[in-house]
């Protein structure tokens, strides 16, 4: 079956830097998506990866590596704005996304 | 700004009602999409739309219909509601391009008890 693995939750401090990781088994790639989602509001678009390396925008960066089936989430800087839960997703060979559960991120002044 | 707008942030249905959840794109784009999302789990694909009068049934059908009249407004529709539907509903929409990096555009999502 298809599967996206991320952790339930993660804690980091106001100011420091946060990984969040993403694992994947999926029936063909074609791309990878950072969502990001504020409590009781629709998730925005944060990142698309379809080739490996390293995509950064900003404070936030993505990485891909393709034959470990392996992506993460780097954010910098980290402000108490950027609490909120954190979806990766995966588009299959049929262009379908496959979700994980997401990675609600908590930031302590 | 790009909206995907949905008709209710809340609502409180009880069991065997039909409940009707509106969604409304100004962006123009052709891919419509529902999705639930419950705690713990990834979003689930419930249907989703190409174009106007077309449908396709994603992971988690059973229960839910839709219909698209017009091509910005997308409707679930829940005929006899049940308790095992209480969830958040997302609605997006993308545009038609259908490469990779077909970027969803969420509602706010509407919250769904059914008592």
């Amino acid at each position: 079956g298809q599967n996206i693995d991320q952790p339930t939750e993660m804690t980091a401090t106001e100011g420091a830097i946060v990984q969040i990781n993403c694992t994947y088994q999926t029936s063909g790639f074609n791309g990878l998506f950072w969502y990001q989602q504020h409590a009781g509001e629709a998730p925005t678009f944060l990142s698309y990866n379809v080739l490996d390396g390293l995509e950064e925008k900003g404070r936030f960066s993505s990485f891909l590596s393709r034959s470990k089936g392996y992506s993460y989430l780097l954010l910098k800087e980290l402000q108490m704005k950027d609490s909120a839960s954190y979806l990766c997703a995966v588009m299959d060979s049929n262009y379908q996304l496959i979700w994980g559960a997401g990675t609600k991120l908590i930031i302590k002044p | 700004d790009v909206k995907v707008t949905q008709s209710s942030r809340y609502l409180v249905k009880r069991t065997g009602e039909k409940v009707f959840l509106e969604c409304v794109q100004d962006m123009d784009h052709e891919n419509m999409f529902w999705y639930r999302q419950d705690p713990g789990l990834g979003l689930r694909l419930i249907y989703f739309s190409y174009d106007v009068k077309m449908k396709e049934k994603g992971d988690i059908p059973e229960g839910y219909s839709v219909s698209r009249e017009k091509k910005e407004r997308f409707s679930l529709i829940l005929e006899s509601a049940s308790t095992n539907q209480t969830s958040m509903y997302l609605c997006a929409s993308s545009l038609g391009d259908n490469s990779g990096a077909n970027v969803l555009t969420f509602g706010a999502g509407s919250r769904l008890t059914v008592l």
